[in-house]
């Protein structure tokens, strides 16, 4: 498989719930992002890994937690959500961060609902 | 803080040609970016270029004008499958990149 992966591609879930979001990028690349899409919104980026550092941390609420056990994969674990974090989460991945000049390549993204 | 504007939605023919505008105001300029995101899917990458002017790739143009703080994407010979929302970022003094909501393009026949 080549590109960039993400499961499950949707995801309804109770507010007391406790679940992960998996990303995989098959191209070699070095740096990994979490986003999330909302409707008529600018993506808004929530952490940046860059290898394997985490990088970027926007105030994201803590009951989103990141993890990056390697450079291929990311994790997005999620409890005690709010039905206002229901949104497309879409993963990315680069050959670097903090450095110009390369695109991301996204993945299909997760659809969340939060109910 | 920094934004990126861009028009909510254009409507174009098949076959004419649309500008998409973009401006922003960010803590400094390290290149621009042109995504496309068909409705459901994952943005693509389109184009990026760092300097004054415009770029040319196939059907697709990039200017940017830094002056101005303006940028815009010019898409000819528009065609059915080019209809879906374009989405505008620019790359601060940080290498962070500052994305635009998006603009949805139409294409009628």
């Amino acid at each position: 498989e080549t590109g960039v992966t993400q499961t499950p591609r949707h995801l309804v879930m109770g507010m007391t719930n406790k679940k992960s979001l998996k990303c995989e990028q098959h191209l070699g690349h070095n740096a990994m992002y979490w986003y999330k899409q909302s409707a008529k919104k600018p993506l808004e980026l929530m952490f940046v890994y860059n290898f394997k550092e985490q990088t970027e941390n926007n105030s994201v609420p803590s009951r989103f937690s990141p993890e990056c056990p390697n450079s291929s994969h990311l994790f997005l674990h999620l409890h005690t959500l709010q039905p206002e974090d229901s949104a497309l989460y879409l993963c990315a991945s680069s050959q670097a961060a903090g450095t110009g000049g390369y695109e991301q390549y996204f993945g299909p993204g997760t659809r969340l609902t939060v109910t | 803080g920094q934004n990126i504007d861009q028009p909510t939605e254009m409507t174009a023919t098949e076959g004419a040609i649309v500008q998409i505008n973009c401006t922003y105001q960010t803590s400094g300029f390290n290149g621009l970016f042109w995504y496309q995101q068909h409705a459901g899917e994952a943005p693509t990458f389109l184009s990026y270029n760092v300097l004054d002017g415009l770029e040319e790739k196939g059907r697709f143009s990039s200017l940017i004008s830094r002056s101005n703080g303006y940028c815009y994407l010019l898409l000819k010979e528009l065609q059915m499958k080019d209809s879906a929302s374009y989405l505008c970022a620019v790359e601060d003094s940080n290498y962070q990149l500052i994305w635009g909501a998006g603009t949805k393009l139409i294409i009628k026949p």
